[in-house]
């Protein structure tokens, strides 16, 4: 079946700092990948997407590209905020039924 | 006001109890999806809906039964609580033959002592 897996954390950084969340993925057919950010207390937010290879999602500054050939989407962010921190799920939608698959998320903790 | 509002948001119930979780929104979505979260395991589906006549199970549906009242609610029952269903409950929707883009609820967060 499908699956995703992402970069255990917890991740702590200081301010200004480059972030990476690796993902990597299993999947039939063509799937939509997504990152999902999680603040505390909050349900999950999108927040970035791409549905097709080469794709690039970005928002926030954060990016990520769909890169088929190795079957990854990693998150990037080239200059990371307090305000980041919250856990970030990525995910991907295949087949008919168009349900998510979610990594495990990642604990991202930016330090002032 | 929100798109996707779930009800309770906090709920403490005994081993045994009968308990449902309430989802609405006004998004005007015909899919509907109720997933749990449990540390470190990510979001697991239980039950999803692509329409008012339409109900399938998921990863996750033992102990678990949902209704579909009408396009905008979906509520998610527990038929007798378990201490291992412990854990925080989403409701998502997405529009049909979009891009696949789940919008979700502010969670339940349930406790079964």
């Amino acid at each position: 079946g499908d699956s995703v897996t992402q970069m255990e954390g917890p991740v702590t950084l200081s301010e200004e700092a480059c972030l990476t969340i690796n993902c990597t993925y299993t999947a039939t057919g063509y799937p939509s990948l997504f990152w999902y950010v999680q603040y505390p207390g909050e349900g999950l937010q999108l927040l970035l997407k791409a549905t097709k290879a080469d794709d690039k999602g970005s928002n926030k500054g954060f990016e990520a590209t769909y890169r088929k050939e190795t079957t990854s989407f990693h998150l990037e962010k080239g200059s990371v905020q307090v305000s980041d921190s919250a856990v970030y799920f990525c995910a991907l939608t295949s087949g008919s039924a168009r349900q998510l698959t979610f990594g495990s998320g990642t604990q991202l903790t930016v330090l002032p | 006001d929100a798109d996707v509002t779930q009800t309770p948001r906090n709920r403490i119930t005994k081993t045994g109890k009968r308990i449902m979780l309430e989802c609405s929104q006004t998004k005007g979505h015909d899919r509907m999806y109720w997933y749990r979260q449990d540390p470190g395991l990510g979001l697991r589906l239980i039950y999803y809906s692509f329409d008012v006549k339409d109900i399938n199970k998921g990863e996750i549906s033992d102990g678990y039964s949902v209704s579909r009242q009408a396009q905008a609610k979906f509520s998610l029952s527990l038929e007798s609580a378990i201490p291992n269903q412990t854990a925080l409950y989403f409701c998502a929707t997405s529009p049909t033959g979009g891009t696949d883009t789940q919008y979700f609820g502010p969670g339940t967060r349930l406790t079964v002592l």
